[in-house]
């Protein structure tokens, strides 16, 4: 079934240590993103890639990186992870970048840093 | 700063009509999406508005009118499905996303 999977969908990890979320698509779309979702607040975009071999910031970049080698893969890690990057993270890709497309989402990645 | 204001909670009774309103303060404008998140899964796109008007789609329906910075989604023939937060997101003159912080829509039987 053609869509967005990512990895690990639940995770605790001790602060301090360091995680990489992955993401894999296969309906060759150009542009990925990489969002966290917390209670109250709206969807917060952290990284950003239009095209295998580009990366862009989001809005809440800080701990956090990225990697486009290729289209089909774009892992989120974190260096350091420290308690207030406990969050749902959703991996999400576009056809086109730009944000004038409709969005297709990965289920999700739920992380607790103790 | 950039803003998109919709409702925290609703509730409406099965097979009836709710309307959730979105209102949204920008730097530009060029589009705004509707998307669906039952709890514990991933958005859903329904509907994407670039032109004052309304856009009908089955039960779901979304209106824009862009010199008054409003939208609203209206769900007819209301579901127990239905259930889920309805999340509003606005694309800027930068073409970045603007999400709102979502409405969940409780349906009672």
């Amino acid at each position: 079934i053609a869509g967005i999977t990512q990895a690990p969908t639940s995770q605790i990890l001790a602060a301090g240590r360091r995680m990489t979320l992955r993401c894999t698509q296969d309906m060759r779309h150009n542009a990925m993103y990489w969002y966290r979702q917390d209670l109250g607040l709206g969807l917060r975009l952290i990284h950003y890639s239009n095209t295998a071999g580009t990366t862009g910031k989001g809005e809440v970049p800080d701990g956090y990186s990225v990697s486009r080698a290729n289209t089909d893969d774009f892992p989120l890690t974190l260096a350091s992870a420290v308690p207030s990057q406990t969050s749902v993270y959703f991996c999400a890709s576009s056809p086109t970048g730009g944000d004038t497309g409709e969005l297709f989402f990965g289920e999700g990645s739920r992380l607790t840093v103790l | 700063g950039q803003n998109i204001d919709q409702p925290t909670e609703m509730t409406a009774t099965e097979g009836a009509i709710v309307q959730i309103n979105c209102t949204y303060q920008t730097s530009g404008f060029n589009g705004l999406f509707w998307y669906q998140q039952h709890a514990g899964e991933a958005p859903t796109f329904l509907s994407y508005n670039v032109l004052d008007g309304l856009e009908e789609k089955g039960r779901f329906s979304s209106f824009l009118s862009r010199s008054k910075g409003y939208s609203y989604l209206l769900l007819k023939e209301l579901q127990m499905k239905d259930s889920a937060s309805y999340l509003c997101a606005v694309t800027d003159s930068n073409y970045q996303l603007i999400w709102g912080a979502g409405t969940k829509l409780i349906i009672k039987p």
